[in-house]
């Protein structure tokens, strides 16, 4: 079965600061991948994906993630984060029909 | 174009109480999906459907019962409710591989 490993529980970063949240899966054939974002109180909403082509994808709200297929990894990126950044992050992986979440990364943003 | 519904948003239980969750979508997606979500845990799948008349079990479907009569719905039930069952659970529909989430139930089960 898939897994997926998000490495940290809680980012802190000030306004302008860049982010980069670290996600890794574990699975032998082909994925999707995929990052969403859940604002406090809110439903998840995808920030974007990952099929094939072009290993740099870029999302809404300037987020790009990289896949690195050697790695098993599918980082996510953001040169300046915002105050309404501040939200839980989380990488999944698609493989047979299931979606398959990470424990999540809540980013707090400080003004 | 409501995309995916949930009824109801908030509901508390007392444990051995019954319930039925509510998920819609009006998009006329083959899959739906049920999640629970719980600090740190991320979502875990509960049940899916791939079309309407099929179930199957998900990574945590003890407890949860689920049926697809119509397309357009995907019902979770809850036989029995314990303290275990408290969380937040959303349901998902899915288009060209990328689900699509509704806003989510807050279940406590007291």
């Amino acid at each position: 079965a898939q897994s997926v490993s998000q490495h940290n529980h809680h980012v802190i970063l000030s306004e302008a600061a860049s982010l980069e949240l670290g996600c890794n899966y574990s699975y032998g054939g082909t994925v999707n991948l995929f990052w969403y974002v859940q604002y406090p109180g809110q439903h998840l909403q995808l920030l974007l994906k990952y099929f094939s082509g072009d290993p740099l994808v870029k999302g809404i709200k300037g987020f790009e993630a990289e896949f690195i297929k050697s790695k098993f990894s599918f980082n996510l990126r953001k040169p300046s984060v915002q105050w309404s950044d501040t939200a839980e992050y989380f990488c999944a992986v698609n493989a047979r029909r299931q979606l398959t979440f990470g424990k999540g990364t809540k980013l707090s943003v400080i003004p | 174009n409501a995309g995916v519904t949930q009824t109801p948003k908030f509901r508390v239980l007392k444990t051995g109480q019954s319930m039925t969750l509510l998920c819609a979508q009006d998009m006329n997606h083959e899959y739906m999906y049920w999640y629970r979500q719980d600090p740190g845990m991320g979502l875990r799948l509960i049940h899916y459907s791939v079309g309407e008349g099929t179930t199957a079990k998900g990574e945590v479907p003890d407890g949860y019962n689920v049926s697809r009569l119509k397309k357009q719905n995907f019902l979770l039930g809850l036989e029995s409710a314990a303290p275990s069952q408290t969380s937040v659970y959303f349901c998902a529909s899915r288009a060209s591989d990328t689900q699509y989430f509704g806003p989510g139930t807050r279940l406590t089960v007291l």
